[in-house]
């Protein structure tokens, strides 16, 4: 079955960059999405369509995708974005959340 | 702004079917989106369960389609999530979801315990 696979844990000092990467067969072809979810909350989507930040998300937050890799990076990272980051896109056989990654900003 | 609410029993029975609703406000579930549910185990990842279109077209998690049903009730603005033969491991939040982007939408979450 399809598999997209990010590192479980990313850790920077804040005012760093981080980036968060997501690998799967099927990015070359269709768009990868990008959820931060913050202890017993929602989810909230920070970017869309591999690159597009929706209203609201801060423009530390940007996206890229190149072959099979989407890269998620907030440059600048505070302490409040602490929080685990999935991406998320499909294939023939319908939708998928990576496994998610644990960012820490310390 | 559309709203989402999640609603059903906390507690299910090993081998008994798990249901849940999602009421709709603040939009019609007639418009051009796919529906979904999403479920998170405790202290462990997200999980596309699958979605629903206003005609009633479906998509479903290949691992849990053989157990899954979702349908839509246009006149009540509410779609429904059926997840039969439970187990331990289907403990989880699940959440009900618009994740068409730009505007996405999610509700607050209800746990299901599967427990007897």
């Amino acid at each position: 079955s399809y598999e997209l696979t990010q590192p479980p844990s990313v850790s920077v000092s804040p005012g760093q960059t981080a980036r968060i990467t997501c690998s799967g067969d099927a990015l070359p072809k269709k768009y990868a999405y990008w959820y931060q979810q913050k202890s017993g909350q929602a989810p909230v989507l920070v970017i869309y369509e591999d690159s597009k930040r929706p209203s609201g998300i801060p423009e530390r937050f940007s996206g890229s995708s190149s072959g099979t890799m989407a890269t998620l990076t907030i440059s600048g990272a505070q302490v409040e974005d602490e929080a685990d980051y999935y991406c998320y896109s499909t294939d023939s056989s319908g939708w998928r959340f990576g496994g998610g990654t644990k960012l820490t900003v310390l | 702004q559309v709203q989402l609410q999640e609603s059903g029993p906390g507690l299910v029975k090993p081998s008994g079917t798990l249901s849940l609703t999602c009421a709709v406000s603040g939009g019609s579930i007639s418009s051009s989106n796919w529906w979904s549910w999403v479920r998170q185990p405790p202290g462990k990842g997200l999980e596309w369960i699958g979605e629903i279109y206003h005609s009633g077209s479906t998509n479903y998690n290949p691992s849990l389609k053989s157990r899954v049903t979702i349908s839509v009730d246009k006149s009540k603005n509410q779609f429904s999530l059926k997840l039969s033969s439970v187990t331990a491991a289907d403990t989880a939040v699940y959440y009900c979801a618009k994740l068409t982007a730009p505007k996405v939408y999610w509700g607050q979450g209800t746990l299901v315990t599967v427990s007897s």
